[in-house]
């Protein structure tokens, strides 16, 4: 089975400064979805960014980046000028592109980002 | 365009007790998925329907049971209620049973067992 293990649960962050979550996971597929949420006070789940494993090239969503390594096992989240609505929990998740719905979405436990004004 | 939406926000029942626990999926989305956020845990999957038939299912007992509806609404039901099943329970909905294709999240329900 599919594990997803977030090592940091808090980690703060300096506005307008760069800040980097991390996220292992362990697999045997070699074809993957990987992903990052945000979730705010308000509860709902935000995606952030996500990850094909097939591509070489790291993904990229404005002020959040990615740097995936597929050998190690390895999908952290960097976030460039902190902004105080970044604050939230993180959670990293994977997915399997099997046909089936039960192979859906693998959580972490999460990281809770403090931004300091 | 209207989002995923959950009813109620929030619940509190007493051990052993029925729940059941609504979502509506977003316009021109097929598919549900449920899961189970426990405090300070990461969500996890408990079933996901398409086009009204269960199509996956994770460790979750059997009293865990769900519908999805022919506009593709789906409801939660939890039976004999346990007081570990208190927790978040959040509905996403997507266009598609597989990856790639993106989940919707709802703003979630949070049940209280007493």
């Amino acid at each position: 089975a599919q594990t997803v293990t977030q090592s940091q649960p808090e980690m703060s962050v300096q506005e307008a400064e760069t800040v980097t979550l991390s996220c292992t996971y362990d697999t045997s597929e070699s074809d993957y979805y990987l992903f990052w949420y945000k979730q705010p006070p308000s509860r709902q789940m935000i995606l952030v960014i996500r990850q094909e494993a097939y591509k070489q090239q790291n993904a990229t969503e404005n002020r959040f980046s990615v740097n995936f390594q597929k050998a190690a096992k390895s999908f952290s989240l960097k976030i460039s000028d902190s902004q105080l609505g970044d604050a939230a929990m993180y959670f990293c998740a994977y997915r399997s592109p099997d046909q089936t719905g039960a192979n859906n979405l693998f959580f972490g436990t999460g990281t809770r980002l403090t931004v300091i004004p | 365009e209207t989002g995923v939406t959950q009813s109620p926000t929030h619940l509190i029942k007493t051990r052993g007790q029925q729940v059941t626990l609504r979502c509506s999926s977003q316009s021109g989305h097929n598919t549900v998925s449920w899961y189970q956020q426990a405090l300070g845990q990461g969500p996890q999957f408990i079933f996901q329907y398409y086009r009204e038939e269960e199509n996956g299912r994770g460790n979750f007992p059997p009293r865990f049971s769900g519908l999805q509806f022919p506009n593709y609404s789906s409801e939660l039901n939890v039976n004999a209620l346990e007081l570990d099943d208190s927790a978040l329970y959040l509905c996403a909905s997507s266009s598609g049973p597989t990856a790639p294709y993106e989940q919707y999240f709802g703003p979630g329900t949070r049940l209280t067992v007493t």
